[in-house]
């Protein structure tokens, strides 16, 4: 059975450049999560999805970040424009539910660098 | 916040050799996790803690959850090459819906 799946791998752009990653999380489950990783640091949560709505985006700076789940499958997760800070790892997870958080499987992670 | 301190930042050992790390936190938990993560890849879950003084082992690694609530300890007994990596601890109160990630420890370990 599949994993989570992220893309791209990696990613480099100029600041003020807009930037997508994608997560298909393991099928069947319901519970999907946005994670940033910086260099040396462990993920901190972004967002958190129970099927298509998002239960948790405290973490999430709105002003330049955004994402969706329409059809409580795949997600997006866009930076529009993109700072130099933002470069980081861009991790996903996924579990069956909330209730089984503690089981969460997180994909490869989107390495992003901004010049 | 809450925040974790996780220590040593980095060990460096030979193979065969124990190895210790810890987590400690200015606030409780309900539960503690221990993750290992390899480059290019995202973490993986090595041991759930869900008691405290709870004793868990996974091969050749045990965990225990401090009796404190605010600390937990990961051992690695007899250390091999594929030991490599970076452990993270994380803790999560029961109400909670997120986990809180400790900066981890890199581990090396020499053939």
């Amino acid at each position: 059975e599949a994993g989570v799946v992220q893309s791209p791998r990696y990613k480099i752009i100029e600041k003020k450049q807009p930037v997508a990653f994608w997560c298909n999380p393991i099928s069947g489950h319901n519970t999907l999560y946005w994670y940033l990783q910086n260099l040396g640091q462990g993920p901190e949560l972004l967002i958190r999805y129970e099927n298509e709505e998002a239960v948790d985006d405290s973490q999430l700076p709105k002003d330049r970040f955004s994402a969706e789940r329409l059809k409580g499958v795949d997600s997006t997760l866009k930076i529009q424009p993109a700072e130099l800070g933002d470069s980081a790892v861009y991790l996903c997870a996924s579990s069956l539910d909330s209730g089984r958080m503690d089981e969460q499987f997180f994909g490869p992670g989107t390495r992003l660098t901004v010049l | 916040g809450q925040q974790l301190n996780q220590s040593p930042q980095s060990m460096f050992i030979q193979e065969g050799e124990d190895v210790s790390m810890n987590c400690t936190s200015s606030s409780i938990f309900n539960t503690w996790l221990w993750y290992k993560q390899e480059p290019g890849e995202g973490p993986v879950l090595l041991i759930a803690l869900y008691k405290a003084g709870e004793l868990t082992s996974n091969g050749r690694l045990t965990a225990q959850f401090g009796i404190t609530r605010k600390d937990s300890f990961l051992n690695i007994s007899a250390s091999i090459p594929s030991d490599v990596g970076i452990y993270f601890c994380a803790g999560r109160n029961a109400n909670a819906g997120k986990s809180t990630f400790g900066d981890g420890t890199t581990l090396t370990v020499k053939p």
